[in-house]
């Protein structure tokens, strides 16, 4: 069965600062991955996802993550903190019929 | 392109109404998927259609739940009668026929806050 752990409910960074959400996961099958981002009154918009190949990926507005199998982690970082990334993160695994588990979700405040 | 969109966008309906919520996934998409987000807690899987068939129901609370998809287009979640636990953001994602099992990204609508009181 899959899950997803968030740990960290909320973080908090100064602009410029480095943002790292942690991930991590449990998955009976080889894992496709996703980080997904809601800001308010949105729905979920993909950041990126890890489906095979190259275990670092890159997705949209400046962020990164790193699959690493022998940590079951899927961290999200990326280097300098902006105002408008201010919003809540999700990660999650999929199924093998494309069902996705979710983490409880990290809400990422940027302090000026 | 549209994207994913859900109707209403709120909703606030006393215990023991009933209550109607639509999707319209992204054209073309064969894949729907309903989850749902009580406050406090992850979103959680509701149920998957391909086209006008259920894939996977195994996410659905009870049988005061139930979904359709008529002619594979739109769909509808409907909850009577409604009860408080049944309260929460419910969210709808449409995705084209992967290749891949599970590997296909999910579309996202803005969701449709449920009140019952």
């Amino acid at each position: 069965a899959q899950s997803v752990t968030q740990l960290g409910s909320h973080v908090s960074v100064s602009e410029g600062a480095l943002v790292l959400l942690r991930c991590n996961y449990s998955s009976s099958v080889p894992p496709y991955l996703f980080w997904y981002v809601q800001y308010p009154n949105q729905g979920l918009q993909l950041l990126l996802k890890y489906t095979t190949g190259a275990t670092l990926v890159k997705g949209i507005n400046g962020f990164e993550a790193e699959f690493k199998k022998s940590e079951t982690s899927f961290h999200l970082t990326k280097p300098s903190a902006h105002m408008s990334d201010a919003a809540e993160y999700f990660c999650a695994v999929s199924s093998f019929l494309g069902r996705l588990y979710f983490g409880r979700g990290t809400q990422l405040t940027v302090w000026p | 392109e549209a994207g994913v969109t859900q109707f209403p966008s709120h909703s606030v309906i006393e215990k023991g109404q009933t209550v109607t919520l639509r999707c319209d996934p992204i054209s073309g998409h064969d894949n729907l998927y309903w989850y749902r987000r009580v406050m406090g807690k992850e979103i959680k899987f509701l149920l998957h259609f391909v086209k006008e068939s259920k894939q996977d129901e195994s996410g659905m609370p009870n049988n005061r739940f139930l979904a359709e998809r008529t002619g594979g287009t739109y769909s509808t979640l409907k909850v009577q009668p409604a009860e408080l636990e049944d309260s929460g953001v419910y969210f709808c994602a449409s995705s084209q026929v992967a290749r891949t099992g599970g590997s296909d990204t999910q579309y996202f609508g803005p969701g449709t806050r449920l009140t019952v009181l």
